[in-house]
Parts: structure tokens; sequence; C-alpha cells
């Protein structure tokens, strides 16, 4: 069955620190990757997504994450962090038929101004 | 674009009343809707997958008479939580998918369901 590992559960860093979210997955076969953010109060939102080609991925505010298939990992990171992005960040990865979207535990991340 | 919208936000209801949860896609057709759980603190769990016209697939462990759901339009699909008991008080959340492209999931807000 395919799982799916965050090993930060709480991030605290002053804006403009660098930012580094682990995600492993445990799955053999082909997988497609996503990682979805929820800000406070507010439903889930995809931040970027990794299906093929081109491991290293760029999304939306400046987020990117990097598909290493040998670690099954698809770490997230962003150079320069803001305080408006304090939220939740989830890890999620679904098989090649898209049928069942498995989650990380989550990693909340806050930010001090 | 990809609007998914979730009715009520939240519902407090007694035990052994059974509440109704909505989840429309707004702007789009879903041929594909799901549902998940999500406890204080923890990850989001999948309930069921329902398809438009047919009936939902519940992941191992979930009662499906008690968790019943109906996707009788591509944009609309409702979970009914049948005889509520305090356990089953959580943060319910919907999703969809747009029809002919399977490829990613769009949330809705959630419904905080408190059950006394």
């Amino acid at each position: 069955a395919q799982s799916v590992s965050q090993h930060n559960h709480h991030v605290i860093l002053s804006e403009a620190a660098s930012l580094e979210l682990g995600c492993n997955y445990s799955y053999g076969g082909t997988v497609n990757l996503f990682w979805y953010v929820q800000y406070p109060g507010q439903h889930l939102q995809l931040l970027l997504k990794y299906f093929s080609g081109d491991p290293l991925v760029k999304g939306i505010k400046g987020f990117e994450a990097e598909f290493i298939k040998s670690k099954f990992s698809f770490n997230l990171r962003k150079p320069s962090v803001q305080w408006s992005d304090t939220a939740e960040y989830f890890c999620a990865v679904t098989n090649t038929g898209f049928q069942k979207l498995v989650f990380g535990t989550g990693t909340r991340l806050l930010v001090s101004p | 674009g990809a609007v998914v919208s979730q009715h009520p936000s939240w519902v407090i209801c007694k035990s052994g009343t059974s509440v109704k949860i909505e989840c429309r896609s707004l702007d789009f057709q879903a041929t594909t809707m799901f549902w998940y759980r999500q406890f204080p603190k923890q990850s989001l769990m999948l309930m069921a997958t329902s398809n438009e016209g047919s009936k939902a697939t519940y992941e191992q462990g979930v009662e499906k008479d008690k968790f019943l759901i109906n996707h009788a339009s591509l944009t609309l699909s409702t979970l009914t939580v049948t005889s509520a008991h305090p356990e089953d008080s959580s943060f319910y959340i919907c999703s969809a998918t747009v029809a002919g492209v399977a490829d990613t999931q769009y949330f809705g807000p959630g419904t905080r369901l408190t059950v006394l």
C-alpha cells in the first residue's frame, strides 16, 4: 500500500529564511506527486504537482519541489519565506491511475515577521 | 476556475440524528468526487470515491450504511452521516476532478460536524 511520510510536523522560521519540507513516499510503481497548502481557515490548494519529465517542478508563490526517484522523495523548497506562507503543507501521492490520493500527515509552518 | 463548495460549513446535531453534507463543483463538471475525513492534527483520510450515476466505492473500514454517498449529477455529491454519534464528530472534506482530466483533485472548504 502507498504511504507518505512528512518528517517535519512543525517548522518555525523567520521571514526571508529558506524552507525545505521533507516528503518521502512508499510505493513500488510509477507515482504522481503533489504538494497542497492549507492556509488558516481556508481549503486545500494545489501548490505544485509532478507527473513526469523534469524532476524539478516549479509551483505557485515561488515554491518548487524536486523528485528524486532513488530516494523516493519529493521535498518542497522555497528560497525566502514570507509571513503569508504560514500554513499547513501536505504532500500527497497517487498512482498513475489517479484513483486514490494518499496524504502525508502535514507540516505546520509558522513564519514570524 | 475549478471551485468546489460545501454546505454547510459547520453543523451541530444531536446524537442519533442524520446530517447531510453537500459538495458542489461550481464551474466545472465532476465525474468523480471524493470524500475525506480529517481528524484534529492529522492528515486527510479518504473515505470513499464517488462516480456520477454509480455506487460509491468505500475505503476499508468505512461503514457504507453509516456514511451514505449519493452522486446524482455531474456537479453535486452528498454525504449523509446516519444516526450520528459523538465519535463521528470531525472535519469532512470533499474534492472533485474535472471531467476528462482526472489528474488533479480540487478541494472544498470542508464541513465541521459536531455531534452532541
